[in-house]
């Protein structure tokens, strides 16, 4: 059974740095094809692709904050890291992590998600 | 910031049939990426319905059906069940952007 669960800070101050972690157990991102990713939700709005990382290390980032954005995997943790700069209230959201193994870009299993507020 | 357009509601009484349709242009839809459908019940994370355009992941009832035409496509819901309230969202890559996208949601609501 694919388990994944984000953690991090519930509150940020604007222009810090956010890091999330996704902890997941089910798979190995050592395995071919599978890859782990970062969608996010503002409170009452639609869901954003953030970025994703392969099984080979290969990384895509969502170009509108791509500049911000970096994600890192630790496959002997089976840890995904997400990191993002210069933390501005419009950045608060619920923060989910998936598992891409069935499709192209697709989640077939997320997290609970995990809520920041960026407010000083 | 999203590419796909999506009607922001739709409504049918139970045992209906409703239809969401998921807009997009020749850069995502339109190149032949598959488009994944999502259902999110209130409250929760979302949950993937429907992949590849038309694949049901195990356990996903076969009431809820996707398909594709040109630059758009649909998720159809038949027999509209009360527990099929929820919010609706597609996801395709684009390929001018170099990343995937998600629609705008629709909400859907049972009478």
């Amino acid at each position: 059974q694919i388990t994944l669960k984000e953690s991090g800070p519930t509150l940020v101050k604007p222009t810090q740095t956010l890091t999330l972690t996704c902890t997941f157990s089910g798979f190995s991102l050592s395995t071919s094809g599978v890859g782990v990713g970062w969608i996010r939700q503002p409170p009452g709005k639609a869901l954003e692709w953030l970025a994703l990382i392969y099984w080979d290390d290969d990384k895509r980032y969502s170009p509108f904050l791509k500049s911000r954005l970096t994600i890192t995997k630790d496959t002997s943790k089976n840890q995904v890291v997400l990191t993002m700069t210069n933390m501005d209230p419009v950045d608060t959201a619920t923060y989910y992590c998936g598992h891409s193994g069935l499709a192209f870009y697709g989640m077939d299993v997320w997290g609970q998600g995990t809520t920041v507020t960026v407010s000083s | 910031q999203s590419v796909l357009t999506q009607p922001p509601s739709v409504s049918g009484a139970p045992g209906q049939r409703v239809t969401i349709s998921c807009t997009g242009s020749r850069s995502n839809i339109g190149a032949g990426y598959d488009v994944h459908w999502y259902q999110q019940l209130p409250g929760t994370a979302p949950k993937l319905l429907i992949y590849g355009n038309r694949k049901r992941p195990s356990g996903v009832p076969d009431r809820f059906s996707g398909s594709k035409s040109g630059t758009s496509v649909s998720l159809a819901i038949t027999g509209l069940q009360a527990e099929d309230e929820a919010d609706y969202y597609c996801q395709s890559y684009d390929s001018s952007l170099s990343g995937s996208v998600f629609g705008t949601g629709t909400k859907v609501t049972v009478l």
